[in-house]
């Protein structure tokens, strides 16, 4: 069975300040692999996604994660963060190739202070 | 296109009672999830299905849980009775084939008291 584990359940930065976002999963199969981000109040968007190809995924709003297959890891990362991007971030993994369910990770809230 | 729509984005009911919540995919979208999360923990999946057929139901915390999608479209999900621990945040989401991501609707905050 897939597990996620994200190590923070509450970040706070500055604005400005770098982010970095832990995710890892336990999967002995090829897998694909999503961050998703939930505003206050609204619904879950998929920040990016990585299903083959380069390691190094960008999305929207700037952020970029790093898919690392030895490490089981896809870490999600901002140069510099911004007051809006207080959120909850979600990791999450599937099997690649089925459009079967997704695995999440419990959340991180990041809390952006201006 | 239209998102995912989910509704009510709110119910309060009482143990026992029965509750029916609503998911309408992104049109065309062959493939519907519905997640729970509840009292802050992850979000756990629930059932998948795949146009009308019910593709992997695992996720189903028991029997008063009951998913339908007649003709493929909208689904609906009815609990009943409820109870206090089927409190939390129910999710749709829709995609169209494995080679996509999903859309998610905005969810349905159930509280019973």
């Amino acid at each position: 069975a897939q597990s996620v584990s994200q190590h923070n359940h509450h970040v706070i930065l500055s604005e400005a300040a770098s982010l970095e976002l832990g995710c890892n999963y336990s999967y002995g199969g090829t897998v694909n692999l999503f961050w998703y981000v939930q505003y206050p109040g609204q619904h879950l968007q998929l920040l990016l996604k990585y299903f083959s190809g380069d390691p190094l995924v960008k999305g929207i709003k700037g952020f970029e994660a790093e898919f690392i297959k030895s490490k089981f890891s896809f870490n999600l990362r901002k140069p510099s963060v911004q007051w809006s991007d207080t959120a909850e971030y979600f990791c999450a993994v599937r099997d690649s190739g089925s459009a079967r369910q997704l695995t999440f990770g419990s959340g991180t809230q990041l809390t952006v202070l201006p | 296109e239209a998102g995912v729509t989910q509704f009510p984005s709110h119910s309060v009911i009482e143990k026992g009672q029965t509750v029916t919540l609503r998911c309408d995919p992104i049109s065309g979208h062959d493939n519907l999830y519905w997640y729970r999360r509840v009292m802050g923990k992850e979000i756990k999946f629930l059932l998948h299905f795949v146009k009308e057929s019910k593709q992997d139901e695992s996720g189903m915390p028991n029997n008063r849980f009951l998913a339908e999608r007649t003709g493929g479209t909208y689904s609906t999900l009815k609990v009943q009775p409820a109870e206090l621990e089927d409190s939390g945040v129910y999710f749709c989401a829709s995609s169209p084939d494995q080679y996509y991501g999903y859309t998610f609707g905005s969810g349905t905050r159930l509280t019973v008291v």
